[in-house]
């Protein structure tokens, strides 16, 4: 089946940029998205990127997508302690049938 | 405001119990999905259904059942719990195929 990859962790300090980066293997991707999950709550939907599309920003989130190296990035600038929670990558493939196909997360962890 | 809605939040069961997990969204929303967060797995899609009285299996859905009586509903049901489905459960819907999926809070189910 299509996988999506994710690091585990990043380790930022406060006031720098985060980069978190997610690899994809489905070529009839057609919407990409970034979830964030703080502890204990549920999915929340931060921004999302349709596949014809390089990049797309929104406040202090950039999303990077290379489509032919199957490649999406969420950077999120001036990152704050508010910030700290795992970032979900998600891809729809181009069925939109099996729902969304999960990276494992990454774990982004502020420090002072 | 429109919103997706889960219950319980918390649940601790036996196994071999039948146990419903409840999702309720008034958003309308056609599509509605079934996750389960585990650690090391991310999230993977269990039922999803496209309408009433239409429901398709996901990637893990050995074990689960839904069934789609009205627009609003999506319960999921173990029919034998197992130690196995202890995880964090989470309802999604979308308004159409492609469009964004928003998350319910989620589900805490321990079965001992």
């Amino acid at each position: 089946g299509e996988d999506v990859e994710q690091s585990l962790f990043l380790s930022v300090r406060e006031g720098d940029s985060s980069v978190i980066n997610c690899t994809y293997t489905d070529s009839s991707s057609t919407y990409l998205y970034w979830y964030k999950q703080e502890p204990g709550a549920g999915l929340q939907l931060l921004t999302y990127i349709f596949s014809n599309m390089d990049m797309k920003q929104d406040q202090r989130l950039t999303v990077l997508l290379n489509k032919k190296d199957k490649h999406l990035s969420l950077r999120i600038a001036d990152t704050q302690t508010g910030d700290s929670a795992i970032y979900f990558c998600a891809e729809m493939g181009g069925g939109g049938a099996d729902g969304l196909t999960f990276g494992k997360g990454t774990h982004l962890i502020i420090q002072p | 405001d429109a919103e997706i809605t889960q219950s319980p939040r918390h649940k601790i069961t036996e196994t071999g119990r039948q146990v419903t997990l409840a999702c309720h969204q008034t958003w309308n929303h056609n599509n509605m999905f079934w996750y389960r967060q585990d650690l090391g797995h991310g999230l993977r899609l269990i039922h999803y259904s496209y309408g009433v009285h239409d429901t398709n299996k996901g990637e893990v859905s050995d074990g689960y059942s839904v069934s789609r009586s009205n627009t609003e509903d999506l319960p999921l049901t173990l029919e034998s719990a197992a130690s196995s489905q202890t995880s964090v459960y989470f309802c999604a819907s979308s308004v159409r195929l492609f469009e964004t999926q928003y998350f319910g809070p989620g589900t805490r189910l321990l079965v001992l």
